[in-house]
């Protein structure tokens, strides 16, 4: 499997956008980048995924280069709410089921 | 519409104690995984159902760990003759089989051996 690598932590203002990269550079063509988040206390929570193509969601965009070898996860208008660790995983969509996070992104949102 | 859902959401349990925990997946979902995860560590894949298929047992910690799923749908996790070790939050997770890695997780429980 791809590993990836994420920042550490960020600080975002609340309101502003929160872009959140991840490095995945020896991602192979039929993986997926999935971005999960964990609000402290709460089972973790599946945001988006993509395969090459800039995705949308109600909760967040999800864009990758077209080498594949990064994305970023856009939240477009943080919350408070948002504070969580958030986790950029790829996988092969139908056949990778045991999840493993890294350490992920702690991204604290402040008002 | 309805979520994971699990209970108890919280189980404090004395040393040697078996205890039960209960999944209730989305409705619909074909695929069911139970985790869990230590105070600050990451996940730990326990167990996997799809559909009629024989369950994926490969990250059950110990023979004290066993787990059903009945009618394809609720499931639940026993611990026999509980030990300390075994405190931890217990997820429970569930997907389409198409998207595997698209999973929808519950609240957990939160287990306590004391």
């Amino acid at each position: 499997d791809a590993k990836t690598t994420q920042p550490p932590s960020m600080d975002c203002a609340e309101g502003r956008a929160a872009n959140l990269p991840c490095n995945h550079s020896t991602i192979s063509g039929n993986e997926y980048v999935y971005w999960y988040r964990q609000i402290h206390s709460q089972g973790p929570q599946y945001i988006i995924h993509g395969l090459k193509n800039n995705e949308t969601n109600e909760m967040a965009s999800l864009i990758i280069t077209e080498d594949r070898k990064s994305s970023t996860l856009i939240l477009p208008h943080a919350t408070l709410r948002d504070t969580a660790v958030y986790y950029c995983i790829v996988s092969l969509r139908s056949n990778d089921y045991k999840l493993s996070f890294g350490a992920g992104t702690t991204v604290t949102v402040r008002a | 519409g309805a979520g994971v859902s699990q209970s108890p959401s919280n189980k404090v349990t004395e040393k040697g104690k078996d205890v039960e925990l209960r999944c209730d997946p989305i409705s619909g979902h074909t695929a069911l995984y139970w985790y869990r995860q230590s105070l600050g560590q990451g996940l730990e894949f326990l167990i996997y159902f799809q559909g009629n298929s024989a369950p994926d047992k490969s990250g059950l910690p110990s023979d004290r760990f066993s787990a059903e799923r009945t009618g394809g749908s609720v499931s639940t996790l026993t611990i026999q003759r509980t030990q300390q070790e075994d405190s931890a939050v217990y997820l429970c997770a569930s997907s389409t089989d198409g998207s595997r890695s698209e999973q929808y997780f519950g609240p957990g429980t939160r287990l306590t051996v004391t």
